[in-house]
């Protein structure tokens, strides 16, 4: 258990949807992640937050947004959903953003 | 372009042999390296980093690895593979900004 917990483990809904998916980090971790997990792009960085402001950006979506709120958890907020965003998203949290990063369980969103 | 290649997409080993797993990276300078490893249902979980110093990194069960310059390459090794050890297997190499990029993984099947 890496003490990172993420919410729903499942989320099955239908295009054209908004989800809301959330992570909290590991207790004193300042930095949180999202990644991507899908069996055509792999693991992919989306987003990251440090202390509630946004420090970095993948391959995120203009679809989808992210937020991490004072008591430092994090929401992942993907809207107008399609097929395609069917995938495992991941949160990974770190103490200060510049080191090692532990990973959440997962959530499996699946789109019909 | 910033790369991680694990060239072997599938392996497998018989129990209480040996395994090496590959990873190379294409990037300006040394990154950080990771590696992980997914179990069937389950998230990321940490087996061990490479930041600096010694080339050659312990880890937890058993593993290990090796940075080589070089090469560019950051290899995992465990001497002997317990059937628990089945699972899938991700480089990940990070630079300045620290956020992660992933091999495509390498799928590890124990046979007895």
């Amino acid at each position: 258990d890496s003490g990172v917990t993420q919410t729903p483990k499942h989320l099955i809904t239908a295009t054209g949807q908004r989800v809301t998916l959330r992570c909290s980090p590991r207790s004193g971790d300042l930095s949180v992640y999202w990644y991507q997990q899908s069996l055509d792009q792999g693991l992919q960085f989306l987003i990251q937050y440090y202390n509630g402001e946004e420090r970095a950006k993948g391959n995120i979506l203009e679809r989808f947004s992210a937020q991490q709120f004072p008591d430092l958890h994090s929401e992942l907020n993907l809207s107008s959903l399609e097929l395609g965003d069917s995938a495992l998203y991941f949160c990974a949290s770190s103490e200060d953003g510049t080191d090692t990063q532990y990973f959440g369980p997962g959530t499996r969103l699946t789109v019909l | 372009a910033q790369s991680v290649t694990q060239p072997d997409i599938h392996i497998t080993v018989s129990e209480g042999a040996s395994l090496e797993l590959r990873c190379n990276y294409s990037y300006g300078a040394t990154p950080y390296l990771f590696w992980y490893v997914q179990s069937p249902g389950q998230g990321l979980q940490l087996l061990l980093k490479y930041f600096s110093g010694d080339t050659l990194v312990q880890g937890i069960k058993g593993f290990e690895a090796e940075f080589k310059r070089s090469q560019s390459s950051f290899n995992l090794r465990k001497p002997s593979v317990h059937w628990s050890d089945a699972a899938e297997y991700f480089c990940a190499v990070g630079f300045n900004d620290y956020k992660l990029s992933f091999g495509a993984g390498t799928t590890v099947t124990v046979r007895a």
